[in-house]
């Protein structure tokens, strides 16, 4: 069966700390893509990112960077120098490719509360 | 391009009364889905359609319909409202159900039923 685990349901830190959010998926698929995504406290998801499985090169966007290990099954996402701004409930999921249905699975989220 | 929107954004319901969940998009999307999202489960896939005419049921399917007469929108219809429907819900689009094409969601419909 496939899932998505983020094991870290809130995660609070000071702002400019650095702060990964972990995410560890499950799958049997040898294609699959894996999404982040930020869900700010005015509620609406916002596309971060999409990784394919035959990708295993690390990403930075800005303050932002992903690490892909296929090893270990996990997809994990790091903010440096965190801010205010970056308080949001954060979502990792993975495309189904059973049944060509476009499923996403999410995880069950992680809450980032930065402070001032 | 305006996105996904979905309306409305508020909504609170009696059990046992009937709505529908508006949601278009302008970016030509085939693919369309909607999604309900409750605390601690992350979001689950209720209906989606892979083009104008084809919808298909997903995780959740029970107590909702979904038609796609045009290629634009597509509403969620919840027949007879119980209080287990209270949730919050998004609408989804993507060029297609190709694997991995990125969706994009809509700002969300909090519903309660009372």
């Amino acid at each position: 069966a496939q899932k998505v685990t983020q094991a870290q349901t809130e995660i609070s830190v000071v702002e400019k700390e650095d702060v990964t959010l972990d995410c560890v998926y499950e799958t049997r698929d040898t294609t699959y893509y894996l999404f982040w995504y930020k869900q700010p406290p005015s509620g609406e998801l916002v596309f971060l990112i999409r990784r394919n499985s035959f990708d295993e090169q690390n990403e930075i966007s800005g303050r932002y960077s992903w690490n892909f290990q296929k090893s270990t099954s996990s997809f994990n996402f790091t903010i440096t120098a965190s801010q205010v701004v970056d308080s949001a409930v954060y979502f990792c999921a993975l495309s189904e490719a059973r049944g060509n249905t476009g499923k996403l699975i999410f995880g069950q989220g992680t809450t980032l509360q930065v402070k001032p | 391009n305006a996105g996904v929107t979905q309306t409305p954004k508020f909504q609170v319901l009696k059990t046992g009364q009937s709505m529908t969940l508006q949601c278009a998009q302008d970016m030509n999307h085939e693919y369309m889905s909607w999604y309900r999202q409750d605390p601690g489960m992350g979001l689950r896939l209720i209906h989606y359609s892979v083009g104008a005419g084809i919808t298909d049921q997903g995780e959740v399917p029970n107590g909702y319909n979904v038609s796609r007469s045009t290629t634009e929108d597509f509403p969620l219809r919840l027949l007879s409202a119980a209080p287990s429907q209270t949730s919050v819900y998004f609408c989804a689009s993507s060029y297609s159900n190709v694997l991995g094409d990125t969706q994009y969601f809509g700002p969300g419909t909090r519903l309660t039923v009372l």
